[in-house]
C-alpha cells in the first residue's frame, strides 16, 4: 500500500507557458502532500507543504504566484509552474503522508524541460 | 530552520564489505530521522527510519544509529550487494523534513 502517482511523467513546454503536475494518493488519504524540487546530482529540496483545503506553506525563496499549488482533495495535489523560463527546468517530485504518521510515500517525479 | 550535513559525498566499497554514511542535523526539535535510496532517474525509497525516542534500529543487513545528545545519525549497510549501488540521503524533522545532501554509493562486485 501507499502508492503515489504523478503525471506527466515528462513535460516539454515552451517559455512563458504553463505547466500543472498532479500527484495523486492511489490506496490511501494524504492529508498532507509536500512538492520538492531536485536538479541533477543534487538533493531534494522543499517546495511547498500542501494540506488539504487549506493554502498551501511555500518555503522560503519560493514564489507562490509561480508555483502554485492546489490540494482540493484527500488524494490530489497539483503544482502548476507558471510562465516557465529554461531556469525552472528540473526534477519536481512530490510525497504524500498518510493521517498522523511521519513517512512520506513519493511520487515517481516529473522531469520538466522549459525550451 | 533545520541544517542537515551528509558525509561523505561519494563512497565506494568492495562487495562484502560495509558501508557507513553520517549525518549532523541542527534542530534540536528534530524527532524523525528517515534515510532514503534513490536510483538514478527514480523516486526516493525509504529503507529504514529513527525517531528520537530510539537510539539503534535494524532491519537485516541495515542499522542506523541516533545520538540526540551530538545531534548526528548514521546509516550502516553490512555485506554491501552491487544492488546497493545508488545514491543516499538522510533527513531530519518534525512535521516535515530536511534533505541531506546525499551520498554516491558505489558497491565494487
Amino acid at each position: 500500500g501507499a502508492v503515489v502517482s504523478q503525471h506527466p511523467s515528462r513535460v516539454i513546454c515552451k517559455s512563458g507557458t504553463s505547466v500543472k503536475i498532479e500527484c495523486r494518493s492511489l490506496d490511501f488519504q494524504a492529508t498532507t502532500m509536500f512538492w520538492y524540487r531536485q536538479f541533477p546530482k543534487k538533493s531534494l529540496m522543499l517546495m511547498a507543504t500542501s494540506n488539504e483545503g487549506s493554502k498551501a506553506t511555500y518555503e522560503q525563496g519560493v514564489e507562490k504566484d509561480k508555483f502554485l499549488i492546489n490540494h482540493a482533495s484527500l488524494t490530489l495535489s497539483t503544482l502548476t509552474v507558471t510562465s516557465a523560463h529554461p531556469e525552472d527546468s528540473s526534477f519536481y517530485i512530490c510525497s504524500g503522508v498518510r493521517g498522523m504518521e511521519e513517512t512520506q510515500y513519493f511520487g515517481p517525479g516529473t522531469r520538466l524541460l522549459v525550451l | 530552520g533545520e541544517n542537515v550535513e551528509q558525509h561523505p559525498s561519494t563512497l565506494s566499497v568492495q562487495e562484502g564489505d560495509s558501508a557507513v554514511i553520517k549525518c549532523t542535523y541542527s534542530d534540536s526539535a528534530s524527532n524523525y530521522f528517515p534515510w532514503y535510496k534513490q536510483e538514478l532517474g527514480k523516486r526516493p525509497q525509504l529503507i529504514i527510519d529513527i525517531r528520537s525516542n530510539v537510539g539503534e534500529k535494524k532491519d537485516q543487513r541495515i542499522a542506523v544509529t541516533l545520538n540526540k545528545t551530538a545531534k548526528h545519525f548514521s546509516l550502516h549497510i553490512t555485506e554491501t550487494q552491487p544492488e546497493d549501488s545508488a545514491v543516499y540521503f538522510c533527513a531530519a524533522g518534525y512535521q516535515k523534513v530536511t534533505f541531506g545532501t546525499g551520498t554516491k554509493l558505489q558497491v565494487i562486485p
